[in-house]
């Protein structure tokens, strides 16, 4: 089956450390994106990427890095640098551009800092 | 100024009976597309309807529509015969034509009641 697959589901983070978020995706997808969602909040982009080895800030990209090594892969950092990184992180991906180019998303990563 | 805009913040329906959930959009671009996806408790958020700006009808996905009226920039979503399993956020998104990223709306949050 074709999907995205996001991990882990949960993950607790103490204070000063970075942490890598996973997202795969086997739909042949070129473009892949990074969404925040705080409780009650609709999605704010933090990074988004295009083709292999090339990728855009989003809105909210300070804090965070990502990496586009392969075209099925779009890990997400969170770093010591973000000051509030307790969320909803969903990653998203689609054929690319065009207007009518669906995202399609994972099930998404809750990340907690202690 | 807002791109997205969904007014409701929160709807009750009962079971059976037909919801809508407004959304109103701004865009200066003839091309566009408006998308709405639905999200229950578990995060994922979950395709449900398209609409092209050009499409000269209405989408339709089961019981799903979109009453789209173009002048009025309003791309409600109808979910007919309401179930117990609709509960859930509801996202409404546009893209433009040649933009990459897609912008959310808020949400609105649906209750089906028994």
């Amino acid at each position: 089956d074709g999907g995205i697959t996001q991990s882990p589901k949960y993950l607790f983070r103490k204070e000063g450390q970075n942490v890598t978020l996973s997202c795969e995706q086997n739909l042949n997808h070129d473009a892949m994106y990074w969404y925040r969602q705080d409780p009650g909040q609709g999605l704010r982009l933090i990074y988004y990427s295009q083709i292999v080895n090339d990728f855009q800030k989003g809105d909210i990209a300070e804090g965070y890095s990502v990496s586009r090594e392969k075209k099925e892969s779009f890990p997400l950092t969170v770093t010591s640098a973000q000051k509030n990184p307790t969320a909803f992180y969903l990653c998203a991906s689609s054929i690319l551009a065009g207007s009518g180019d669906t995202q399609y998303f994972g099930p998404g990563t809750r990340l907690t800092v202690l | 100024a807002q791109k997205i805009t969904q007014t409701q913040p929160g709807m009750f329906v009962q079971e059976k009976e037909a919801v809508t959930l407004d959304c109103t959009y701004d865009t200066s671009d003839p091309s566009y597309g408006l998308f709405w996806y639905k999200q229950p408790s578990s995060g994922e958020m979950i395709f449900l309807i398209y609409q092209g700006s050009y499409d000269q009808q209405n989408a339709t996905e089961g019981r799903y529509s979109l009453n789209f009226q173009k002048a009025r920039k309003s791309a409600n979503l109808v979910i007919s015969a309401s179930q117990l399993g609709d509960s859930a956020m509801y996202f409404c998104a546009m893209r433009e034509g040649g933009s990459y990223i897609p912008t959310f709306g808020r949400g609105t949050s649906l209750i089906v009641h028994p």
